[in-house]
């Protein structure tokens, strides 16, 4: 089975800044693999796919990058709204499997 | 615009079989090569993947679920289903259906209580 390792699993931002969650796997998983944003009482939303494949109607703030085991969730000039937990989602291989979540609290 | 719904009771008694159905609306399930999947989600934790339905009928399960797990198709009324059987309070949560990768549905919370 891949592990997934968010970090951190929790950060506290102030609006318009920059925010970066990582993910990495405990093995090379190419490109499968995903981002989602889950806010309280809803169900995940995805954000980004494969790595960077941007999602229709996401906003252009939130970009990835990554290959192999390691991966980047990057959240440009941060609004308010943004505040929830990110998930991360390895399609590589069966099982798959979710990071642990990364909770991000807004100021 | 691809839209999951599932259905099926809120409240199941320990040793039972937990049943639910996810409908899917603005595609097909049967004619696409995607997998359709179940995830779950118990109170104030993270997500678990449970397993996935290939468009052709193939599944996958995750081993810690395998022995209690069965995922199926029916493509003439375009659902999937999921049937965990011998349930315990451990598998209290809210169960998703999804696309894999793309849409989930809103989720239904199911409590394994007598």
């Amino acid at each position: 089975e891949i592990v997934l390792t968010q970090s951190p699993d929790f950060q506290s931002v102030s609006p318009k800044e920059t925010v970066t969650i990582t993910c990495r796997a405990s093995q090379r998983i190419g490109s499968s693999l995903h981002w989602y944003q889950q806010k309280p009482d809803q169900s995940p939303k995805l954000l980004i796919k494969y790595a960077s494949q941007s999602i229709s109607g996401v906003p252009p703030r939130f970009s990835g990058s990554g290959s192999g085991t390691d991966f980047t969730l990057t959240i440009n000039s941060l609004e308010a709204e943004d505040a929830a937990t990110y998930y991360c989602h390895q399609s590589s291989s069966f099982p798959n499997t979710f990071g642990q979540g990364t909770k991000l609290e807004i100021k | 615009q691809l839209h999951l719904q599932e259905s099926g009771p809120g409240l199941v008694k320990p040793s039972e079989t937990l049943s639910l159905t996810c409908t899917v609306s603005g595609g097909s399930i049967g004619t696409s090569s995607y997998y359709w999947g179940w995830i779950r989600q118990p109170p104030g934790k993270g997500l678990e993947w449970i397993g996935s339905v290939y468009y052709s009928g193939t599944t996958y399960y995750n081993p810690s679920l395998k022995s209690r797990v069965t995922i199926s198709l029916d493509t003439s009324k375009n659902q999937f289903s999921l049937k965990l059987s011998s349930v315990t309070a451990a598998d209290t949560a809210i169960y998703y259906c999804a696309k894999i990768v793309g849409a989930w549905g809103q989720g239904t919370l199911v409590t394994v209580s007598s």
